[in-house]
């Protein structure tokens, strides 16, 4: 079993619809971030929380939220999905130290 | 604040012949600096980190301060190694920023 679960895979969705992108893991780890992915762009991040109770900005933020349902689980939504937040999606953990980060396999998101 | 620079968006090179990324950062502490792989259609994976000074999969990276750059490295490429590979860099809060990646291409 993959140790950070992303669903859907794939998602193609109309302007302005409301969509919601899950994240779950088993790795045990407190830390949590989304970010897209655009080629030429890299990854940028988007929302992270540290624990239950943390919910952080990253740099592109806007025009979306997050929810941290538990430990486990960190859901990312787009209120009113627009076409340049067309991207691939990855969720991501990390444990308090430096070990470096453990990804989803991301999530494509179309808005046409 | 943070930065990582990768000056090269593609690189293209013959299998057996040497191949060098390059990254440069940015940032005013003590970093934590990674390179992360990503295959076609696949997941980021942790290639490797300075502070182990792992060779994983014949990759090395050398973590230079003076310059601060953390080039990774191969001595002979295979064409199993094309993919993108992404420098990132971790300060004291633990938030990676990546650089844009660069594009590696083997060819037969």
């Amino acid at each position: 079993d993959a140790d950070v679960t992303q669903t859907p895979r794939n998602r193609i969705t109309k302007t302005g619809k409301r969509i919601m992108l899950e994240c779950s893991q088993t790795k045990g780890h407190d830390r949590m971030y989304w970010y897209r992915q655009d080629p030429g762009l890299g990854l940028r991040l988007i929302y992270y929380s540290f624990d239950v109770k943390d919910i952080n900005k990253g740099e592109i933020s806007d025009g979306y939220s997050v929810s941290r349902q538990a430990q486990a689980k960190f859901s990312l939504s787009l209120e009113s999905a627009i076409p340049n937040q067309t991207a691939l999606y990855f969720c991501a953990t990390s444990d308090q130290g430096a070990e470096g980060y453990t990804f989803g396999s991301g999530t494509r998101l179309t808005v046409v | 604040a943070q930065r990582v620079t990768q000056p090269e968006k593609l690189l293209s090179v013959f299998k057996g012949a040497p191949v060098e990324l390059k990254c440069n950062y940015s940032y005013s502490g003590s970093p934590e600096l990674f390179w992360y792989v990503q295959y076609s259609r696949q997941r980021l994976q942790l290639l490797l980190r300075h502070i182990s000074r792992e060779s994983i999969k014949g990759f090395t990276a050398d973590l230079n301060k003076g310059e601060t750059s953390f080039h990774l490295k191969k001595p002979f490429a295979q064409e199993e190694d094309s993919a993108m590979y992404y420098c990132a860099l971790t300060g004291s809060n633990y938030k990676l920023t990546f650089g844009k990646g660069t594009l590696l291409t083997v060819n037969p």
